[in-house]
């Protein structure tokens, strides 16, 4: 079974311009979850969506968004980017059955964002 | 809310030595804990989980954690590491409440193994 699969890998910006970053979920997962990764923050959870509905979202500003397709696959956005932004965007899925409380997340590669 | 702390940074072994990477969290209620792998330009990948049962899990290969609910704790070992075990080791937990499945890390700790 293919693994979870993001796009694309790298990408490079400018200040003020807006990303989208793409993320395919392991077939039979219906719910993604999306990361930021920095040196200086660690791993932080920015949102997850299931079913198309966005169902957890993390401490982040209203610059961040994402959505989910109907066949799981999830984009993430970020507009008016800032050198902060600059990070690794980690993608994760797992079955998300909400019976099932121990289903396990796994990750894809991570789309590496700089922002110049 | 959640919190983990490693308070390893980074660790420098050689190779044949035992590893013991400590994990401590915080939480009110029942938590699920993962340790995950980075190696240098990979992924983040599972190494073993623990939901219930046997405190003591082992994963892939070769390393094992125990969950110590007294102490908050759920550290990692392997009894000899080998040079291919350099990478960042993340300690995360979530909460088992429906709808709070979000991962919690810890900072990682950075293992370099010297041959």
């Amino acid at each position: 079974k293919a693994g979870v699969t993001q796009t694309p890998r790298y990408l490079i910006k400018t200040r003020g311009q807006q990303v989208t970053l793409s993320c395919s979920p392991i077939s039979g997962h219906r719910s993604v979850s999306w990361y930021q990764q920095t040196p200086g923050q660690g791993l932080q959870f920015l949102f997850e969506y299931f079913s198309e509905t966005q169902r957890n979202k993390g401490n982040f500003p209203g610059r961040f968004s994402g959505r989910q397709f109907s066949n799981s696959r999830s984009e993430m956005n970020v507009s008016t980017l800032e050198l902060g932004d600059s990070a690794l965007y980690l993608c994760a899925s797992r079955v998300g059955l909400a019976t099932d409380r121990t289903d396990t997340q796994y990750f894809g590669p991570g789309t590496r964002l700089t922002v110049l | 809310a959640q919190s983990v702390s490693q308070h390893n940074h980074h660790v420098i072994l050689s190779e044949a030595a035992s590893l013991e990477l400590g994990c401590n969290y915080s939480y009110g209620g029942t938590v699920n804990l993962f340790w995950y792998v980075q190696y240098p330009g990979q992924h983040l990948q599972l190494l073993l989980k623990y939901f219930s049962g046997d405190p003591l899990v082992k994963g892939i290969k070769g390393f094992e954690a125990e969950f110590i609910k007294s102490k908050f704790s759920f550290n990692l070992r392997k009894p000899s590491v080998q040079w291919s075990d350099t990478a960042e080791y993340f300690c995360a937990v979530n909460a088992r409440t429906t709808g709070r499945r979000a991962l919690t890390f810890g900072s990682g700790t950075r293992l370099q193994v010297q041959p």
